[in-house]
């Protein structure tokens, strides 16, 4: 079936350091995939998604880039701020399941200043 | 603004009690999603609406029912028959057809006292 496996976490980095999470998929054909950032005690916000293989979807210097050849979505950001501290989760959507999203368990990013 | 509304941002429950979690959209979209969250386990599907009157079950409906007799309210009700109810609720909607992005609400927190 559909799943979405993530780097496990804490990540802790010191401000302006490179972050990388990685994020591999399973699912067939060809599905949308998704970033989304949690701050503590609120809901999910849509931090970037792609639709199609070798799209790269990109906000707030965050960027990820669709691999089919891999399976991959991994997150990247050049420089990370003490406000990127969040947690992350990559999820996968194929139209033909009713939208449903499968997510990933999580990566918590503390960045130190 | 439109937006996704839930309450209570708290809700404490009693052995035996069942308790109802709202989730309100004024986005206008028809598809809306009930997740769980647990620590280290990522959201777990409960149950999603596709469309008014019409709703199914997702990974982990046993304890839990929903209703759907507005487009833009989806209401969630812990049974006494979930014996584990502590955890973070989540609602999202999606706007429907080949649009895939879900945007959450801010999450209502369930104890058991």
């Amino acid at each position: 079936g559909d799943s979405v496996t993530q780097m496990e976490g804490p990540v802790t980095l010191s401000e302006e350091a490179f972050l990388t999470i990685n994020c591999t998929y399973t699912a067939t054909g060809y599905p949308s995939l998704f970033w989304y950032v949690q701050y503590p005690g609120e809901g999910l916000q849509l931090l970037l998604k792609a639709t199609k293989a070798d799209d790269k979807g990109s906000n707030k210097g965050f960027e990820a880039t669709y691999r089919k050849e891999t399976t991959s979505f991994h997150l990247e950001k050049g420089s990370v701020q003490v406000s990127d501290s969040a947690v992350y989760f990559c999820a996968l959507s194929r139209g033909s399941t009713l939208g449903r999203l499968y997510f990933g368990r999580g990566t918590q990013l503390t960045v130190w200043p | 603004d439109g937006g996704i509304t839930q309450s209570p941002k708290y809700l404490f429950r009693k052995e035996g009690q069942n308790v109802t979690l709202s989730c309100e959209q004024n986005l206008n979209h028809d598809a809306m999603y009930w997740y769980r969250q647990d620590p280290g386990q990522g959201l777990r599907l409960i149950y999603y609406s596709q469309i008014v009157n019409d709703f199914q079950k997702g990974d982990i409906a046993e304890g839990y029912s929903v209703s759907r007799e507005k487009k833009e309210s989806f209401p969630l009700t812990v049974t006494s028959a979930q014996k584990n109810p502590t955890a973070f609720y989540l609602c999202a909607s999606r706007p429907g057809g080949q649009q895939e992005t879900q945007y959450f609400g801010p999450g209502t927190r369930l104890l058991v006292l």
